[in-house]
């Protein structure tokens, strides 16, 4: 079985500032990673995801992740918010072989400021 | 993401009544899944299919049920609400044809509310 771990349930920024959102995740098996966006009142968008080669994952808006296998983490960063980031961001994984079921972190709410 | 229509996006219903969520796609993917979201946990995996005769419980499956009519509908029960299944409800399509870890297309929710 996997797990997924977003310790920050809210990470406050100003406008311009970078950001990271912290993502670490426990499996048995290789995994597939992402990253998916939640706008007031929508589903769910992906970012990003990683699921080979290359480490570092460029993404929409801006985004980018890096999976560190060693450290179990996949980190999501920007290195400028826009008051349109302010959303909700959940990592998820899913196992390879496990036909593309995801099991998502408790997610961080990414609130932008001026 | 009109290719992942939920219906109804909002519903108000009283403790015991059965309840049906119904999610439709035109992205031709083979794969659905049901989900529902809580405050401060996430988003935890109800049912899913595969196929049309081939359908799954995930990790939270008891007092739900689901039916899989077609390969593009992929419908959730409540057989007897009970207040503690109030919460934002998402149904997610994949496409397993175009390789290995494709992501999950994602409807607009259903925020289900029981009395």
């Amino acid at each position: 079985a996997q797990s997924v771990t977003q310790l920050d349930s809210q990470v406050p920024v100003f406008e311009e500032a970078p950001v990271e959102l912290r993502c670490n995740y426990s499996s048995s098996v290789s995994v597939y990673l992402f990253w998916y966006v939640q706008y007031p009142n929508q589903g769910l968008q992906l970012l990003l995801k990683y699921l080979s080669g290359s480490t570092l994952v460029k993404g929409i808006n801006g985004f980018e992740a890096e999976f560190n296998k060693s450290q179990t983490s996949f980190h999501l960063r920007k290195p400028s918010v826009h008051i349109s980031d302010t959303a909700e961001y959940f990592c998820a994984v899913s196992a390879s072989g496990g036909g593309n079921k995801l099991t998502f972190g408790t997610g961080t709410q990414l609130k932008v400021e001026l | 993401d009109a290719d992942v229509t939920q219906t109804p996006r909002n519903r108000i219903t009283k403790t015991g009544k059965r309840i049906m969520l119904e999610c439709s796609q035109t992205k031709g993917h083979d794969r659905m899944y049901w989900y529902r979201q809580d405050p401060g946990l996430g988003l935890r995996l109800i049912y899913y299919s595969f196929d049309v005769k081939d359908i799954n419980k995930g990790e939270i499956s008891d007092g739900y049920s689901v039916s899989r009519q077609a390969q593009a509908k992929f419908s959730l029960s409540l057989e007897s609400a009970i207040p503690n299944q109030t919460a934002l409800y998402f149904c997610a399509t994949s496409d397993s044809m175009t390789g290995v870890g494709q992501p999950q297309h994602f409807g607009d929710g259903t925020r289900l509310s029981i009395l």
